[in-house]
């Protein structure tokens, strides 16, 4: 079963960042936190995961907390082809139950 | 990221034959893959994992004998739906997981095959 959850959907101006953010209050010390995302019948595309510090890439960035009870994904500046929804996962890298996940709208 | 493919991207078959679907990862080797179902409007469930040249893992409900998963070498996993029926009507979804190395606690996705039965 899914061990996280996540506001069912948001919107964001086109242009703005996007923050979505994710709780996972039971998160174990060996786990990490995954964010993909999935647009409309396609497979789930990999954005970034953690453990403990924050992340960057070029797609996002990871903010997770200290407790590493929540963390909060970061689209710095969103796009219309940033619409998707975006499932935040904890697990050790083996099996992922997924979540329902944020449907997110960039709105032009 | 890594590349992960899956044939067919969509069938149609008729009640009660059985298809098959392939996951291949392209660039690198996978040592475990993964096959997901996703209905409509819903989340990715989980169906089974397997490791290279082991049986599979089920998830819980999900009937080992209907289906069937192989994956016998390190960029090959296959899916056969057997006896399908229009409820197995889904998009499956695989991913793969490279298991060493820098990359080895991401997980890849392919693109999904839309099944149809009817």
């Amino acid at each position: 079963d899914a061990k996280t959850t996540q506001p069912t959907s948001m919107d964001c101006a086109e242009g703005r960042a996007a923050n979505l953010p994710c709780n996972h209050s039971t998160i174990s010390g060996n786990e990490y936190v995954y964010w993909y995302r999935q647009i409309h019948s396609q497979g789930p595309q990999y954005i970034i995961h953690g453990l403990k510090n924050n992340e960057t890439n070029e797609m996002a960035s990871l903010i997770i907390t200290e407790d590493r009870k929540s963390s909060t994904l970061i689209l710095p500046h969103a796009t219309l082809r940033d619409t998707a929804v975006y499932y935040c996962i904890t697990s050790t890298g083996n099996q992922f139950y997924f979540g329902t996940g944020t449907s997110l709208t960039v709105i032009p | 990221g890594a590349v992960v493919s899956q044939h067919p991207s969509w069938v149609i078959c008729k009640s009660g034959t059985s298809v098959k679907i392939e996951c291949r990862s392209l660039d690198f080797q996978a040592t475990t893959m993964f096959w997901y179902r996703q209905f409509p409007k819903q989340s990715l469930m989980l169906m089974a994992t397997s490791n290279e040249g082991s049986k599979a893992t089920y998830e819980q409900g999900v009937e080992k004998d209907k289906f069937l998963i192989n994956h016998a070498s390190l960029t090959l996993s296959t899916l056969t739906v057997t006896s399908a029926h229009p409820e197995d009507s889904s998009f499956y979804i695989c991913s793969a997981r490279a298991g060493l190395g820098r990359r080895q606690h991401e997980q890849y996705f392919g693109p999904g095959t839309r099944l149809t039965v009817t």
